[in-house]
């Protein structure tokens, strides 16, 4: 079993339609939740990380962490045919400068116009 | 705006050859990090690097790929001999916050080996 897992897709929703996108864990040492944009050919790009369990918004994506259930989403309001991407969440050990940091498979998403 | 550079950007080599691919980190960045993405999977890591140090080289396949970052700045990953399994994108990334909340990706090297 992966420590990360993420629902491949591929998801497509029509623009203005809001969007989920889930992560399961396994390893409970893992303390910051973070998702990735990466465009076709380009390097993964950070949109938003947290750190406890709860909510944060940052413009039209919300970020939420349940750590009891191990479970993390992205949620994007009003989809942008710009939001077409896979979408890749990774989580972090940090502990005395060592780090570990693991992706999941990500999830490639499309909206259409 | 700084970004990590990469190059080259795409690599065609036959298997058995040496390719190396070149990494330039954001100024002021102490940490590297080597990742290689296969095709519909997310990137694993495949070297990290605190200055010139290696932290963690342990999913490195050491019989055939090498890292170095001798001044601390830049850093070469060199793959010899190439098989047709390491086909891939290789990140870079670079970071200066810890716990690393925020690394910054380049573009990638595509790599394919025929």
């Amino acid at each position: 079993q992966k420590e990360v897992e993420q629902d491949p897709g591929p998801l497509s929703v029509p623009e203005g339609a809001i969007v989920s996108l889930n992560c399961t864990y396994s390893n409970s040492a893992f303390q910051y939740f973070m998702w990735y944009r990466q465009y076709s050919r380009k390097g993964p790009e950070l949109l938003m990380y947290t750190y406890s369990s709860g909510n944060k918004e940052d413009g039209r994506f919300t970020a939420q962490v349940d750590k009891s259930s191990k479970y993390i989403s992205l949620f994007i309001r009003d989809s942008q045919p710009s939001d077409s991407a896979t979408y890749l969440c990774a989580m972090l050990i940090s502990n005395f400068g060592n780090e570990k940091l693991t992706f999941g498979t990500g999830t490639r998403l499309t909206i259409i116009p | 705006e700084a970004e990590v550079a990469q190059s080259p950007r795409y690599k065609i080599t036959e298997k058995s050859q040496a390719v190396a691919f070149w990494c330039d980190p954001i100024s002021g960045h102490a940490t590297l990090y080597w990742y290689r993405q296969i095709l519909g999977q997310g990137p694993e890591l495949l070297v990290q690097f605190q200055d010139e140090s290696v932290v963690d080289d342990s999913q490195l396949p050491k019989d055939r790929f090498s890292a170095e970052r001798l001044k601390g700045v830049d850093s070469t990953l060199k793959i010899q001999p190439a098989e047709l399994g390491d086909s891939a994108m290789y990140l870079c990334a670079s970071s200066t916050r810890q716990p690393n909340t925020e690394a910054f990706f380049g573009q990638g090297t595509r790599l394919t080996v025929v």
